[in-house]
């Protein structure tokens, strides 16, 4: 089966770190560029973090660029997120998703794990 | 920064036509995309490339482009199409990704 699934969220106090995998089966991973997009509480999508295929290009959002650091291991078909100093408004669901083939669109979404920063 | 506008909320009769409309400077020059979020889940593709529709999406959902607006037309609307809708482009100059604010979509 074709799937994403993240991991590692849960509590953590502002100013704590905690890192995110996403684990993908079902496809050539090494062959797509990845994402993480956000969902705050009832608020809308935000896009957070891409890295290419071959771990080459990266971007990042304004908000989280030099707190957060993506990568990916190809040969363990697994996507990361390292959040350092976080803040209250990190709080959210944060989704890996596989970037389509023919632009920067996604076509395969994981279920999320749900980062709460608070005291 | 770039941004996309979305209407908050849009009302439709089961069986009528809804229409999402999704703004934004130079989206004339840019791709759309839409995703349908249903609560508790995750969002799935439903318009890519403006218009074109991923296998399994219902041919009820269709995609237009006038100017720097973009809408994702529901032809039909079924009860199972309330959800919230995002669109979604990506700025060039920046590589980053951009999504509309979210419209919610009611089946009165």
């Amino acid at each position: 089966e074709v799937q994403l699934v993240e991991s590692g969220g849960g509590l953590v106090q502002p100013g704590g770190s905690l890192r995110l995998s996403c684990a993908a089966s079902g496809f050539t991973f090494s062959s797509y560029s990845l994402n993480w997009v956000r969902q705050a509480p009832g608020k809308g999508l935000e896009w957070v973090s891409y890295i290419g295929s071959s771990s080459r290009t990266i971007y990042y959002a304004d908000s989280v660029k030099g707190r957060f650091t993506i990568s990916r291991d190809n040969a363990k078909n697994s996507l990361y997120l390292q959040m350092n100093s976080l803040r209250a408004e990190d709080t959210a669901v944060y989704y890996c998703a596989r970037e389509g083939d023919y632009d920067r669109y996604f076509d395969l979404w994981g279920r999320g794990t749900l980062i709460t920063v608070s005291s | 920064s770039y941004g996309l506008t979305q209407p908050p909320s849009v009302s439709v009769s089961p069986g009528q036509t809804a229409s999402i409309t999704c703004s934004g400077d130079k989206l004339g020059d840019k791709y759309a995309f839409w995703y349908q979020q249903k609560p508790g889940q995750s969002p799935v593709l439903v318009i890519y490339q403006h218009s074109k529709r991923p296998s399994g999406i219902p041919e009820r959902f269709s995609g237009s482009k006038s100017g720097n607006t973009a809408t994702l037309t529901i032809s039909g609307t079924q009860a199972l199409d309330e959800a919230d809708y995002y669109c979604q482009a990506w700025d060039s100059s920046t590589a980053h990704v951009v999504f509309g604010g979210g419209t919610k979509l009611t089946v009165l």
